[in-house]
């Protein structure tokens, strides 16, 4: 029964580049939550989604930063011209339902701008 | 302080002794959660304490929670080398749909052999 899934693990990007983080949730889990981890800090809640829908993007950044988990596919959390400032671990969590209180989180991807 | 504070930042023990972490919050909260994160990985939940429970243990971890005072802490006894990792408290606020999670930044917890 595989995890969450998050690739890449690792991404390098320029300043302007656009950096593009996908989460596949674990089998059977609809709901899906992304938070950001700056160095030597804690996490921080960014977006909720539903297949198809946007719950919560309280903690999302107003521009550059958008979310989406479609029907088929994975969750992709996309950041549009990135900067120096979005260096930081991006994590995808999950669970089978609203409400759950456990979230299984992926490992990680690692994003790190030039 | 913010919702989730750890104390203490950093802990260095030696292997056989136990270790005590703590957390602090602000708000109610429906639910209270450790979590461990190895250097460079994915966090992994260790335990879950509900608002009305006082404490759960779970092998070697036992979480406590005091709801008047807004803290909970992690007892980790007879520490392994393989402890070593960051620790992090949860709050999920229970605001609108979903469970956001607010994390603390951390305990950093060294079992030296």
């Amino acid at each position: 029964n595989a995890g969450v899934m998050q690739n890449p693990r690792h991404l390098v990007r320029r300043r302007g580049q656009e950096a593009r983080l996908r989460c596949s949730p674990m089998k059977g889990h609809s709901h899906v939550y992304w938070y950001r981890q700056l160095p030597e800090e804690g996490l921080k809640f960014m977006v909720y989604l539903q297949k198809e829908n946007i719950i919560d993007e309280s903690g999302m950044p107003k521009e550059r930063f958008s979310a989406e988990f479609p029907k088929e596919g994975p969750s992709i959390l996309r950041i549009q011209q990135v900067v120096r400032g979005d260096s930081a671990a991006y994590f995808c969590a999950s669970s089978n339902r609203d409400r759950q209180e456990t979230q299984y989180f992926g490992p990680g991807t690692r994003l790190l701008v030039l | 302080s913010q919702q989730g504070e750890e104390d203490p930042q950093a802990l260095s023990i030696q292997e056989g002794e136990n270790a005590t972490m703590n957390c602090s919050y602000k708000t109610s909260i429906n639910n209270l959660q450790w979590y461990r994160q190895n250097s460079g990985r994915g966090l992994v939940h260790l335990i879950l304490i509900r608002s009305n429970e006082r404490e759960k243990h779970s092998g070697r971890l036992r979480v406590t929670l005091d709801t008047s005072k807004k803290s909970s802490s992690l007892l980790i006894t007879a520490s392994r080398a393989a402890d070593t990792a960051s620790y992090f408290c949860a709050t999920d606020l229970h605001t609108g749909g979903g469970n956001k999670l607010t994390f603390g930044t951390g305990t950093q917890l060294k079992v030296e052999l």
